[in-house]
């Protein structure tokens, strides 16, 4: 059964900081893995999706890793601002989503 | 491309009565559906994944007398909370799969679903 875990469950930085997200799954049999913004109240945002071929994606300030074999993915975010204060979710498909915990992130002024 | 909408963004209703949820895929047709719910705090945890013009698979846990689950269309799937109650309040999410990514859904914005 996949089970996915996020670390740090919560972070509060200052704007401009770099950071790193972290994602772990237990089976590495995944078609893909995709991380998520959600503002509190709010539906999903999809950030990036990672097919399971592939090491990284970005998209702008984003940068999305995946090592299957260790059953690792890494979020990275570079020079923080405020408007990046959200839930960021990671989720493993395998033929259905499973999510992580979360990561709340909050960036202060 | 690849927008999925849900009606109602939110619905307030009495216990013991039931409440249907929307959800469309606007631009494309929708292979598979998914539905997950969130409690305060808490990450999505999948309840049903339903394919057009069958039964849905229910996740252990889930009861599909309770919750049902209509597929009809290539672009409709439905939700219905059958004889609510207080702790059925939660947020509830669709997703939808068959756009032009590959095993990747496509997720509507949620409904808000409160039960007094």
């Amino acid at each position: 059964k996949q089970e996915v875990t996020q670390i740090p469950a919560a972070l509060s930085v200052p704007e401009g900081e770099n950071l790193v997200l972290n994602c772990s799954f237990t089976d590495s049999a995944i078609y893909n893995l995709q991380w998520f913004r959600q503002d509190p109240g709010k539906g999903l945002t999809s950030l990036l999706l990672i097919q399971s071929s592939q090491r990284e994606q970005t998209s702008g300030r984003l940068n999305a890793s995946l090592d299957k074999s260790s059953g690792r993915s890494t979020l990275y975010i570079a020079a923080s601002q405020p408007g990046d204060s959200a839930t960021y979710l990671c989720a493993g498909n395998t033929d259905k989503l499973i999510f992580g915990t979360g990561t709340r992130l909050q960036v202060f002024p | 491309g690849a927008v999925v909408s849900q009606h109602p963004s939110w619905v307030i209703c009495k216990s013991g009565t039931s409440v249907k949820i929307e959800c469309r895929s606007l631009d494309f047709q929708a292979t598979t559906m998914f539905w997950y719910r969130q409690f305060p705090k808490q990450s999505l945890m999948l309840m049903a994944t339903s394919n057009e013009g069958s039964k849905a698979t229910y996740e252990q846990g889930v009861e599909k007398d309770k919750f049902l689950i209509n597929h009809a269309s290539l672009t409709l799937s439905t939700l219905t909370v059958t004889s609510a109650h207080p702790e059925d309040s939660s947020f509830y999410i669709c997703s939808a799969g068959g756009g032009t990514g590959v095993n990747e859904q496509y997720f509507g914005p949620g409904t808000r679903l409160t039960v007094t």
